[in-house]
């Protein structure tokens, strides 16, 4: 059974960036047929779906936040990472990590995590 | 604003029949998954691509496909498929993922 969790700090201060890290147990990241993504919901809104990286480091962002966030991947330690700079109060949010099975064809987030709540106080 | 519509609230009596919809360009060429979410836990997959269901997801939800509209059928609505529905597709140029803004469903 594949496993995500994501690990990070809970509060970050206005200006800083915001550094989340998804660990994958149960299952390898090297794969091809997995983008593995983030995705953040603010309180008592939807889903925004951020971004999603490959195993081989391809990644692809929400055009509102490309100029922020920065994916990246560790396949030695099968996690990969969410950068998000620049925060302000508007970036507080339950932050998920996520496989999706794009690399197959199909597009679908099979495997969540449970979620890491950032605070940004204003 | 998303580029997946969904109806912000939709409501069904117990044992009734519910379309839950999304709408939007993209849906003409890539198909929509739909996520149901619960108060305080993460959203879970309950339907994909044009006829699949994940394992352990009840029979009563369905989904379907037409024209730029995806669509999500509770045949038998229970008490506990109270949630918020989610679909979740590509951009109109395929290059990114989006979510609808989420259907919060109540059942009567």
């Amino acid at each position: 059974q594949v496993q995500l969790q994501e690990s990070g700090p809970g509060l970050v201060k206005p200006s800083q960036t915001l550094s989340l890290t998804c660990s994958v147990s149960g299952g390898s990241i090297y794969s091809r047929d997995y983008f593995w993504t983030w995705i953040r919901q603010s309180p008592g809104k939807g889903l925004e779906w951020i971004g999603h990286i490959t195993y081989s480091g391809n990644a692809r962002y929400n055009p509102s936040l490309k100029s922020r966030v920065s994916l990246s991947v560790d396949t030695a330690r099968n996690q990969f990472s969410l950068r998000l700079g620049s925060v302000t109060a508007a970036d507080t949010a339950l932050y998920y990590c996520a496989r999706d099975l794009g690399g197959t064809g199909y597009d679908f987030l099979d495997y969540w995590g449970q979620g890491n709540l950032v605070t940004v106080p204003s | 604003s998303s580029e997946l519509t969904q109806d912000p609230a939709v409501s069904v009596a117990l044992g009734q029949t519910v379309t839950i919809t999304c709408q939007g360009d993209s849906l003409r060429k890539y198909y929509a998954s739909w996520y149901q979410q619960k108060p305080g836990q993460a959203p879970t997959l309950v339907f994909y691509d044009k006829n699949n269901r994940p394992s352990g997801i009840p029979d009563r939800f369905s989904g379907s496909t037409k024209g730029d509209t995806a669509a999500l059928t509770i045949t038998g609505a229970q008490a506990e498929d109270e949630a918020d529905y989610y679909c979740y597709s590509r951009d109109p140029t395929g290059d990114y993922r989006v979510f609808g803004g989420g259907t919060k469903l109540a059942v009567l």
